[in-house]
């Protein structure tokens, strides 16, 4: 299986800020990465596919990027609206893996 | 797109089995794969495995084989999975979610809202 390692855990910031949240794999792969939000009682909601693909409808604020075994999620000028749990996922091989997710708070 | 609307909030005792419901409107059931991921209370997410309705394919965690079935109807165009064998560890919120690669794997882009699911004598 592939271990998705996500750091930091917690991400303390304010609006306006710029922040990225890394994802390292235990394997290499090269683009089959999601990243998700999630929001207390929510489900989660899919931002960015294949590393770098921002889904519609998503804000431009919020990029990735990476290859091989290390992903970022980059979240520039940090909304009200973005403070949440972030969740990587790998679906380059069964089974697919979650990252164990950054809550991002306020500071 | 496809919606998601799952069943409800189910409470069961342990060793026994649990079946959560996940219905697509605005979509054929066929046209779409469907990942179930659970998250326990305060816990990340967890993926269970994968079904491809359209070519009856389940692809199913180790940690889940021999527990987890997953099935589809067409004809109510909804997707199921069953857990058996319930351990108050699985007390958790179960989450359907669909992508529309069924003949590679993709990202989860449409979500249920989910079914929480409580184990307890």
């Amino acid at each position: 299986d592939i271990q998705m390692t996500q750091s930091p855990s917690t991400l303390s910031a304010s609006v306006g800020d710029r922040i990225i949240i890394t994802c390292r794999a235990s394997q290499s792969f090269s683009r089959w990465l999601a990243w998700y939000q999630q929001k207390p009682g929510k489900a989660p909601k899919l931002l960015i596919s294949a590393a770098s693909s921002l889904e519609s409808g998503v804000p431009s604020r919020f990029s990735g990027a990476g290859s091989g075994a290390e992903f970022t999620l980059t979240i520039t000028s940090l909304q009200p609206d973005d403070f949440a749990t972030y969740y990587c996922q790998q679906y380059h091989g069964y089974p697919f893996t979650f990252g164990g997710g950054t809550k991002v708070e306020i500071k | 797109q496809v919606q998601l609307v799952q069943s409800g909030a189910e409470v069961k005792k342990p060793g026994s089995l649990v079946q959560v419901s996940c219905k697509a409107y605005g979509g054929n059931l066929k046209s779409y794969a469907f990942s179930w991921v659970r998250q326990a209370p305060g816990q990340g997410l967890e993926w269970m495995g994968r079904y491809i309705p359209t070519l009856n394919i389940s692809v199913i965690a180790p940690k889940f084989q021999g527990r987890v079935t997953f099935t589809a109807d067409e004809s109510t165009n909804t997707a199921h999975m069953g857990l058996t064998g319930l351990r108050s560890d699985d007390t958790a919120v179960y989450f359907c979610a669909s992508d529309p690669k069924t003949g590679t794997v993709g990202a989860s882009d449409v979500w249920g809202q989910g079914t929480m699911v409580t184990v307890s004598s």
